[in-house]
């Protein structure tokens, strides 16, 4: 069955620097979304990319962060500066249709440590 | 907007125990409903939806009914497995939004 990759599994970064989380969506998806996870806390909704562009962002996907989909197969979360309170698993996830029926199919994230 | 209030965890059983997760939500409308689970190091995975009043989601021998009277989804299981350790994520939908609302999760251990 057709997966969502993301990489790398683990990261860790100094405070200040530049990441850039990578996801491959299942191929004839269409809709793609960043999701996160703070330790002990909800999953939280950041943003979601439809046609090339961003279609929702939440309070959280301030001027910080970016996304991208640079080749028609990759999608990529870049965070600019990166905070401490940005540790948290990020998870990507693809849908080929309105999301309201069909589910998400979600990688199985990226743990990011901000020191 | 949507918001899900979940049962609290973690929740500890015995194989061949029966299972009940609360979850209840908040939307406009009437959502579609999911559950997601997550097994340990995997990313969150479908279990079941339902997508209208009255209907039962269903799969690995769990069980949700959409409760629109009530606004609640509750995840059932008869006899639980060691292999159905993992966290159980309840999720509304709204058609035509692009956003999920997950509650907390609520993490399963079933001891053999």
């Amino acid at each position: 069955e057709p997966e969502v990759t993301q990489t790398p599994s683990h990261q860790v970064t100094q405070m200040g620097q530049e990441v850039i989380l990578r996801c491959v969506p299942i191929s004839n998806h269409l809709y793609f979304y960043w999701y996160r996870q703070i330790l002990g806390q909800k999953v939280e909704f950041l943003v979601s990319f439809y046609n090339n562009e961003i279609s929702e962002k939440s309070e959280i996907f301030d001027d910080q962060f970016s996304v991208e989909r640079p080749d028609g197969s990759n999608f990529t979360l870049k965070i600019r500066s990166t905070k401490l309170e940005d540790s948290a698993m990020y998870f990507c996830a693809s849908s080929d249709a309105d999301r309201g029926i069909t589910p998400l199919h979600f990688g199985n994230g990226t743990r990011l440590t901000v020191t | 907007g949507n918001s899900v209030t979940q049962m609290e965890g973690p929740v500890t059983l015995s194989e061949e125990a029966f299972l009940t997760i609360n979850c209840t939500y908040t939307a406009t409308g009437y959502p579609s409903l999911f559950w997601y689970v997550q097994y340990p190091g995997e990313g969150l995975q479908l279990l079941l939806k339902a997508t209208k009043a009255d209907d039962k989601g269903s799969n690995k021998g769990f069980e949700a009914t959409y409760r629109k009277e009530t606004t609640s989804f509750h995840l059932e299981k008869g006899s639980v497995q060691v292999s159905d350790s993992a966290v159980y994520f309840c999720a509304p939908a709204q058609g035509g939004s692009e956003k999920l609302v997950f509650g907390k999760g609520t993490k399963l251990t079933v001891n053999p």
